[in-house]
């Protein structure tokens, strides 16, 4: 079946460091790919997406390019901010319309 | 900007005791799912619901779940006879559109079964 393996967190960074958060998947087929983000207290927000190999889905700044070669979909962001606090989900929809998630990476930004 | 909406926030229940979890999809939009997410663990999908019926559901999804879009607006994720490994944070979302298109999450209830 399908599968997300993120990386463990919780990530702490300085305010303005590069962010990295690895995803890697496994599924059959050509699954679209998703990043959410949970913030404290509230509901999974769409980040960003990409559903075709070489696809780059961007927004707020964060980036995250599907590639197939090496089946990841890591999320990139130049200089976090504090209020990137939050913690981000990789996912992907398969041939059923059904999200399969990853565990979730933590990432807390400090000044 | 539309949103999804999901009552209660919090909701306790006894062991045993029925609970029933409503949301709101936005307007437009034509699938609808439930997932759940235990305290630490991933996000799961239950259920998902299209035309007025199921389109697929989890291992999860066993007969004490039922779903029920009973008037235009409303979703609603049924528990029978709650067990204390039903305590998570249930999820509503809804998209207007099958397939791979993206899904829009509510903010979740958080079920407390004691």
């Amino acid at each position: 079946g399908n599968s997300v393996t993120q990386m463990e967190g919780p990530v702490t960074l300085s305010e303005e460091a590069f962010l990295t958060i690895n995803c890697t998947y496994t599924a059959t087929g050509y699954p679209s790919l998703f990043w959410y983000v949970q913030y404290p207290g509230e509901g999974l927000q769409l980040l960003l997406k990409a559903t075709k190999a070489d696809d780059k889905g961007s927004n707020k700044g964060f980036e995250a390019t599907y590639r197939k070669e090496t089946t990841s979909f890591h999320l990139e962001k130049g200089s976090v901010q504090v209020s990137d606090s939050a913690v981000y989900f990789c996912a992907l929809i398969g041939t059923a319309s059904k999200l399969t998630f990853g565990t979730g990476t933590r990432l807390q930004v400090t000044l | 900007e539309p949103e999804v909406t999901q009552t209660p926030s919090h909701q306790v229940t006894q062991m045993g005791q029925e609970v029933i979890l409503r949301c709101v999809p936005i307007s437009n939009h034509l699938y609808f799912y439930w997932y759940r997410q235990i305290l630490g663990q991933k996000v799961e999908f239950l259920v998902s619901f299209y035309n007025n019926e199921i389109s697929e559901k989890s291992e999860i999804f066993d007969d004490q779940f039922s779903v029920e879009r009973p008037d235009g607006s409303n979703f609603t994720l049924k528990i029978r006879s709650t067990k204390l490994e039903d305590s998570a944070m249930y999820f509503c979302a809804s998209s207007p559109q099958g397939g791979s298109y993206e899904q829009y999450f509510g903010p979740g209830t958080r079920l407390t079964v004691t």
